[in-house]
């Protein structure tokens, strides 16, 4: 069964420190891994994708396929980074559709 | 705005009956997806359609639920005699064709509150 979850229901850190937003899947072949953000009162919006490998916003994230984990990480936090934030899966599916886990709020306090 | 557009966003409406809701995706995405999400949930999967066929339905779409995609633009998803679980937030997503980038766009979503 393809599953994500992310363990953390609400993360809160003061501005400037460091962010780890944790997420692990459950899949047996490869697959992709996102990172969606939700700010308040805005659409969902796709933050990274693993296959780019690229920083947006400072936050970056690495595909552990060993601990099947594609956690979000951010060396110093901002208080507009405050937000929802969402870990999905694409599998093997023809339709391209995404497992979403049930989210994280991210708070950074001032 | 060009970005996927749901109407209406909120909608109170009374068990058992009927509601229904549109979504206009980016404009040349073949690809429309239907999601729902309730509080303290990540959206769940509903269904696909690539252009005008609706290819997977996921089990939590019920019977009361259809959607359409005639002349594969526009999406509809109709709830017939809503109940009281049925309140959520419907969120329809759009991504262009394979190979063009797959990157999936949300809308603002639509709120159901049935009572």
């Amino acid at each position: 069964a393809q599953r994500v979850t992310q363990p953390e229901k609400l993360l809160s850190v003061f501005k400037g420190a460091p962010v780890e937003l944790k997420c692990n899947y459950s899949y047996s072949g490869s697959p992709e891994l996102f990172w969606y953000v939700q700010y308040s009162r805005q659409r969902l919006q796709l933050l990274l994708r693993h296959i780019s490998r690229e920083s947006i916003k400072g936050f970056t994230a690495d595909l552990n396929k060993g601990e099947t984990s594609f956690h979000l990480k951010k060396p110093f936090a901002q208080e507009e980074d405050s937000a929802m934030y969402y870990c999905a899966l694409r599998g093997s599916s023809n339709t391209g559709k995404l497992i979403f886990g049930q989210g994280t709020t991210l708070q950074v306090k001032p | 705005d060009t970005g996927v557009s749901q109407n209406p966003r909120h909608k109170i409406t009374k068990r058992g009956q009927n509601v229904t809701f549109r979504c206009d995706p980016i404009s040349e995405h073949n690809r429309l997806y239907w999601y729902r999400q309730t509080l303290g949930q990540g959206p769940e999967f509903l269904t696909y359609f690539q252009n005008e066929a609706q290819l997977e339905k996921s089990r939590l779409l019920s019977d009361r639920f259809s959607a359409e995609r005639p002349k594969g633009s526009f999406s509809t998803l109709e709830i017939q005699r809503t109940e009281q679980g049925d309140s959520a937030m419907y969120l329809c997503a759009s991504s262009p064709p394979t190979g063009t980038g797959n990157t999936i766009y949300f809308g603002e979503g639509s709120w159901l509150t049935v009572v």
